[in-house]
């Protein structure tokens, strides 16, 4: 699996679009990114994944660049619930995920 | 929605006993995986099975075993709990076996403390 940079830490204003980037230099063709996230004491949470194309859902957007070297994960109206760490990984095939250290997001009330 | 299921959110057994945690899913998931994730060592693969009676090893299988007799229920053995044992469990599950694309749904994990 590419490895994958992301920002130790992020503050975002409660009610604002919260802009998580993600960097995936090695990627390639056939991996996908995904996107988890993590609340204090919990499992991991599946939020969002894709391969080329911008996916949404009704947890958040996923951007990827169109050299699929960076993508960013969107969540368009943060709330408090929302402070976590988040993980951006990129993988291929169906064993075991790896995550690196996140972004471990804070929500400002 | 996914449903994960892990029977314990926190246990305590003694150096020595024979430990056993469950998992269960209920939406028919072919993959299940049992990880331990650690501060600063991440989210470590013990075992993951694609099938019914199959297991494969991953990272770090040592003191661990598996079984996975029905489709829906994956335990993890520890045959002699060890206080290095002591961590956060999680089990997750995935569709199908030869996807790329499928991603793996958690439990919320049974943090274990061996003393």
């Amino acid at each position: 699996d590419a490895k994958t940079t992301q920002p130790t830490s992020m503050d975002c204003a409660e009610g604002r679009a919260a802009n998580l980037p993600c960097n995936h230099s090695t990627i390639s063709g056939n991996e996908y990114v995904y996107w988890y996230r993590q609340i204090h004491s919990q499992g991991p949470q599946y939020i969002i994944h894709g391969l080329k194309n911008n996916e949404t859902n009704e947890m958040a957007s996923l951007i990827i660049t169109e050299d699929r070297k960076s993508s960013t994960l969107i969540l368009p109206h943060a709330t408090l619930r929302d402070t976590a760490v988040y993980y951006c990984i990129v993988r291929v095939g169906a064993r075991g995920l790896t995550f690196g250290k996140g972004t471990h997001l804070i929500i400002q009330p | 929605d996914v449903k994960v299921t892990q029977s314990s959110r926190y246990l305590v057994k003694r150096t020595g006993e024979k430990v056993f945690l469950e998992c269960v899913q209920d939406m028919d998931h072919e993959n299940m995986f049992w990880y331990r994730q650690d501060p600063g060592l991440g989210l470590r693969l013990i075992y993951f099975s694609y099938d019914v009676k199959m297991k494969e090893k991953g990272d770090i299988p040592e003191g661990y075993s598996v079984s996975r007799e029905k489709k829906e229920r994956f335990s993890l053995i520890l045959e002699s709990a060890s206080t290095n044992q002591t961590s956060m469990y999680l089990c997750a599950s995935s569709l199908f076996a030869g996807a790329f694309n499928q991603p793996q749904h958690f439990g919320d994990g049974t943090r274990l403390s061996i003393l």
